[in-house]
């Protein structure tokens, strides 16, 4: 199957600062990502659509300004939280599907996902 | 919109079955999807239902119900491993390609 890659599995930061989290397809072009945001306990919460070379699409409710997403190239996506605070701890996860050459390689509706980064504000 | 909603918490013993019910409100989708989710890992995908009825996949199955709103998945001679949590999930018709996760069901399986 599809690979996705995201990185840094984890990371912990000062109230204030801006974390990048990246995600890459490995094997397949990935035109369109998604990024998906999880607290304890809870659903995945979809926060944007990341096209390439294009805007992202977000979510009603989720700041553009706070969650900048780049997608530069069809294999990676990243995902800028700035000015980070204690409430923005959460469990970061990006997915893709295959849909190589702008064909779905499959109708099943599987999405790929990375394997998620963990973010820690102090 | 879309909302999924999902029993928070079901129980089972190993070798049983387990039905985890999907209820939906959605103004359209292309299909239903379930996804497994270990503590701490990615989801991975199980199943899914782009037309009524039944979807077998070994121990797994999916049902829709486009008419009643409805689905399940059904876990078949459970193993200890199976304990993770189970989101039912639907690509919406104005977003084919984003998936709309469910409330989510965590399922512990004891011996």
């Amino acid at each position: 199957g599809a690979v996705v890659s995201q990185h840094p599995s984890w990371v912990i930061c000062k109230s204030g600062t801006s974390v990048k989290i990246e995600c890459r397809s490995l094997d397949f072009q990935a035109t369109t990502m998604f990024w998906y945001r999880q607290f304890p306990k809870q659903s995945l919460m979809l926060m944007a659509t990341s096209n390439e070379g294009s805007k992202a699409t977000y979510e009603q409710g989720v700041e553009k300004d706070k969650f900048l997403i780049n997608h530069a190239s069809l294999t990676l996506s990243t995902l800028t939280v700035t000015s980070a605070h204690p409430e923005d701890s959460s469990f970061y996860i990006c997915s893709a599907r295959d849909n190589a050459g702008g064909h779905w390689v499959s109708n099943t509706g599987e999405l790929f996902f990375g394997e998620g980064s963990r973010l820690t504000v102090l | 919109g879309q909302s999924l909603e999902q029993p928070s918490e079901v129980t089972a013993v190993e070798g049983a079955i387990v039905q985890i019910n999907c209820t939906y409100q959605t103004s359209g989708f292309y299909g239903l999807s379930w996804y497994q989710q270990h503590d701490g890992g990615a989801p991975t995908f199980l199943s899914y239902n782009g037309l009524d009825g039944l979807e077998e996949t070994g121990r797994f199955s999916s049902f829709l119900s486009r008419s009643d709103s409805y689905g399940y998945l059904l876990l078949q001679e459970l193993q200890m491993k199976d304990s993770a949590s189970y989101f039912c999930a639907v690509s919406p018709n104005t977003g084919f390609q984003k998936l709309v996760f469910g409330t989510g069901t965590r399922l512990l399986v004891s011996p």
